[in-house]
């Protein structure tokens, strides 16, 4: 059984432009989370999603960014306009059950780097 | 919201040592503690859990204990080995209700390095 994938594990932008980061839950897990690691820190909350639709968003920034997890296909996190403080690592986890009945599996991550 | 604190946030020990690291958590509501490990370049691996209904639970060289009076819990390694070198983060959720749907609040983390 495979594990969270995510791609790319690293991604290089400059400052205006876009990131699309990607992530595959393990088979058969419908709920999706996705944190934030900047340097030197603990990973911060960002977004909760269940397959077509945003449950909880409350650690997202309201401008910039957006996520969503189509009913084929991955989790995306979109990042537009990105900005230096954008760098930072992205994980998602993911969850066979919604409400943290079951615990969270993490992907290797995205590395994100804005010049 | 839930404020997870974790110290210290480096700690060094000598092969066979033990370690301990300590996790303090804000809301009352949280009832679910795991224990993640990474290591440099990769995500953070589930090493143990403990939910509230109990105090402590061990797992080989790892225990956890919960403290929930004092809203307070601990990560114990026995007999550390260097593989077991990366950093450690503490978590905290609510379980199965609320408005939370089981986000973990994470604490900031500590690296732990084991000498040979």
């Amino acid at each position: 059984n495979a594990g969270v994938m995510q791609n790319p594990r690293h991604l290089v932008r400059r400052r205006g432009q876009e990131a699309r980061l990607r992530c595959s839950p393990m088979k058969g897990h419908s709920h999706v989370y996705w944190y934030r690691q900047l340097p030197e820190e603990g990973l911060k909350f960002m977004v909760y999603l269940q397959k077509e639709n945003i449950i909880d968003e409350s650690g997202m920034p309201k401008e910039r960014f957006s996520a969503e997890f189509p009913k084929e296909g991955p989790s995306i996190l979109r990042i537009q306009q990105v900005v230096r403080g954008d760098s930072a690592a992205y994980f998602c986890a993911s969850s066979p059950l919604g409400g943290g009945y079951n615990e969270q599996f993490f992907g290797p991550g995205t590395r994100l780097t804005v010049l | 919201g839930e404020n997870v604190e974790q110290h210290p946030s480096t700690l060094s020990v000598q092969e066979g040592d033990s370690a301990v690291i300590k996790c303090t958590y804000s809301d009352s509501a949280s009832n679910y503690f795991p224990w993640y490990k990474q290591e440099l370049g990769k995500g953070p691996q589930l090493i143990i859990d403990i939910r509230s209904n109990v105090g402590e639970k061990k797992d080989q060289r790892i225990a956890v204990t919960l403290n929930k009076t004092a809203k307070h819990f601990s990560l114990h390694i026995t007999e550390t080995q260097p593989e077991d070198s990366a950093v450690y983060f503490c978590a905290a959720s609510e379980r199965g209700g609320g408005t939370s749907y089981g986000k973990l609040t994470f604490g900031q983390g500590t690296i732990l390095t084991v000498h040979p």
